[in-house]
């Protein structure tokens, strides 16, 4: 069933930590994007990507990085985690020729 | 600047009792109008997209129009299940990105 896939779906780690959020989808979109979400607030874009090797900077300025080395996954790397860095991160997915984006489930991080 | 706003921020309804959520936008050029739904602790789930003014698109109890400053989804005779975050999110036309403009949502809750 093609589906986009989040792991993992909480994580709870100390301040200083290096941390990867997984992201993969089994659609064969060329389209990937990672959103922060804050409790009861909208989705702000933070990376998105058109395509292998393409990676962009969203709205929002954020202290994480990704990569697209394969199209089905779009992992989010936090090198330091902090206390601000605590929220939702949610990742979706989407056809070039339109726009319609799927997301997955979401990581919710919380940083001590 | 391209702008969402979504009203009321929160609804309670009795069960069956027929209502309609707004989304209002400021955009220069829309590509695109995106509903969502939302439950707690998941990611949103894709309902309708809508391109032109006069569109109307439906699925079950949820009916989502276009004019050319708001949507609305209208709710008939909504169920208990129907309890969720509804997000509304443009597709602006400037620009080259995918990326979407999301409104801070409506949260229903709706009483049997």
């Amino acid at each position: 069933e093609a589906d986009i896939y989040q792991t993992p779906r909480y994580l709870v780690i100390g301040t200083g930590k290096k941390i990867t959020l997984e992201c993969s989808q089994t659609m064969g979109h060329d389209k990937m994007y990672w959103y922060q979400q804050d409790p009861g607030m909208e989705l702000h874009l933070i990376h998105y990507s058109y395509g292998v090797n393409s990676t962009e900077k969203g709205d929002l300025s954020s202290e994480s990085t990704v990569s697209r080395i394969r199209t089905e996954h779009f992992p989010l790397t936090l090198e330091s985690a902090r206390p601000s860095h605590t929220s939702q991160y949610l990742c979706a997915s989407s056809e070039s020729g339109n726009n319609e984006q799927f997301f997955g489930p979401g990581t919710r991080l919380t940083v001590l | 600047e391209d702008q969402v706003t979504q009203s009321p921020e929160a609804l309670r309804l009795q069960e069956g009792e027929s209502s309609s959520l707004n989304c209002s936008y400021t955009v220069s050029g829309l590509r695109g109008l995106f509903w969502y739904r939302q439950d707690p602790g998941k990611g949103p789930e894709f309902l309708f997209t809508l391109y032109s003014a006069g569109e109307e698109k439906e699925k079950e109890r949820l009916k989502a129009t276009l004019t050319k400053k708001e949507s609305f989804l209208h709710i008939t005779a909504p169920k208990p299940e129907d309890s969720a975050t509804y997000l509304c999110a443009v597709h602006p036309s400037s620009g080259n990105t995918g990326k979407l403009i999301f409104g801070q949502g409506t949260t229903l809750q709706v009483k049997p």
